[in-house]
Parts: structure tokens; C-alpha cells; sequence
């Protein structure tokens, strides 16, 4: 059973293009998970997705990020007129359910986003 | 709100040392706890968990107990080797919007050598 599958790992863009994350949840998982990681910092919650259906989006920036889960394919995080800031590790997290007992997380290898 | 306090890093240990990262938290109602461990260029991993108060979490010779009391989760270790070396983040498990979202702490580096 494949783990959460990320693409691509290392991201470079210039400033003011568009980066785009994907994930791959694994096999019979239907939570997503979005984290970032700045450098020498913890992982911050971005967005939390269902099939179809953005639950949470509270971390998320307001302006030029955007995620979806579609029934089919991967997760997309996109990130649109990148800026320096935008610099970080992207962590997706897939789960089988998004609560109860077994509420066990499993992440992929991330993407490194580094924008120029 | 919720929240996750470690001790800053780096640790520094000579093999075979003993290895205590502290964790404190700050959460309403009682959420699971974890470890997380991430080496270089690489994702994280669970390493243990807990999910009620007085549980003992443990995994390659790694240990934590949930102590409710004093809203604790100290990650423990009696002989640390060098491939221990990376980054530990202790985190929690927020359910208050009806689902379950990891809040993480700022990450322990630990290295350790020969």
C-alpha cells in the first residue's frame, strides 16, 4: 500500500507565477490534510478537504492560494503571483476519517517550494 | 485556543545519552497527543501517540506518558544513538471543529555523536 504521494518534491518559481502542489492520498484515505513549514519552524495547518469539499480553510491565506480535492485525482494546492514569502515546505496529511479514535495522519515527503 | 510548547533545541547528546524533550500544551476538552519525527529532507513520521490522560505512548525505544495533570507529554529515550539525529515536533489532535486537526509545536533538533 503506497504511502501519501507528493509531487513534484522541489518547486522553483520566480516571483508573480503560479506553483502547483499536488497530492495523493493514500489508498482508501478521503481527508486532506495542508500544512506549510517555514524554515526552522513547526508545520501550520492550512486547509482541511473532503472528496469534493473544503471543510476548513482557516490557515489558508485569503489572497492567491486555492486547494481542491476532486472525486477524481489528486489534491491541488495552488498557489498563484508566488512571492518570496511563499518560501516553504507543503506537507499534505491524508487520514481515513476526519475524526473519531482512529484519527492517525500519515504525510507525505513534501513538496519545497522555493521561490526566486 | 490550542496550542503546543516545546523546549528549544538544539540537544546535543553523546550516544548512549539519555534524551528528555519537553512538551507542555494548552488545549479545551481532551485532545490525542503525538510525536512526530522528521529527518533530514524528509516528512514527518509518527513516532507514538496517546489518547487519553495517563496512556503511554512508546515505539523504538521512545516514550511518552499523556499527563493531564500537568498538561504534559515529555518525550523520553534511555540510550540515544546517532541515527536518532533529527527533528521532533510534539503536537496535538484539535477536535473542536467537529474533525480532527494536528497542531504542531515549533520542532526539537537533536543530534547526536559518536
Amino acid at each position: 500500500n503506497a504511502g501519501v504521494m507528493q509531487n513534484p518534491r522541489h518547486l522553483v518559481r520566480r516571483r508573480g507565477q503560479e506553483a502547483r502542489l499536488r497530492c495523493s492520498p493514500m489508498k482508501g484515505h478521503s481527508h486532506v490534510y495542508w500544512y506549510r513549514q517555514l524554515p526552522e519552524e513547526g508545520l501550520k495547518f492550512m486547509v482541511y478537504l473532503q472528496k469534493e469539499n473544503i471543510i476548513d480553510e482557516s490557515g489558508m491565506p485569503k489572497e492567491r492560494f486555492s486547494a481542491e480535492f476532486p472525486k477524481e485525482g489528486p489534491s491541488i494546492l495552488r498557489i498563484q503571483q508566488v512571492v518570496r514569502g511563499d518560501s516553504a515546505a507543503y506537507f499534505c496529511a491524508s487520514s481515513p476519517r476526519g475524526s473519531g479514535s482512529y484519527n492517525e495522519q500519515f504525510f507525505g515527503p513534501g513538496t519545497r517550494l522555493t521561490v526566486l | 485556543g490550542n496550542s503546543v510548547t516545546q523546549m528549544e533545541g538544539p540537544v546535543t547528546l553523546s550516544e548512549e545519552a539519555f534524551l528528555t524533550i519537553n512538551c507542555t500544551y494548552t488545549a479545551t476538552g481532551y485532545p490525542s497527543l503525538f510525536w512526530y519525527v522528521q529527518y533530514p529532507g524528509e516528512g514527518l513520521q509518527l513516532l507514538l501517540k496517546a489518547t487519553k490522560a495517563d496512556d503511554k505512548g512508546s515505539n523504538k525505544g521512545f516514550e511518552a506518558t499523556y499527563r493531564k495533570e500537568t498538561t504534559s507529554f515529555h518525550l523520553e529515550k534511555g540510550s540515544v544513538q546517532v541515527s536518532d539525529s533529527a527533528v521532533y515536533f510534539c503536537a496535538l489532535s484539535d477536535t473542536s471543529g467537529g474533525y480532527n486537526k494536528l497542531i504542531f509545536g515549533a520542532g526539537t533538533r537533536l543530534a547526536v555523536h559518536p
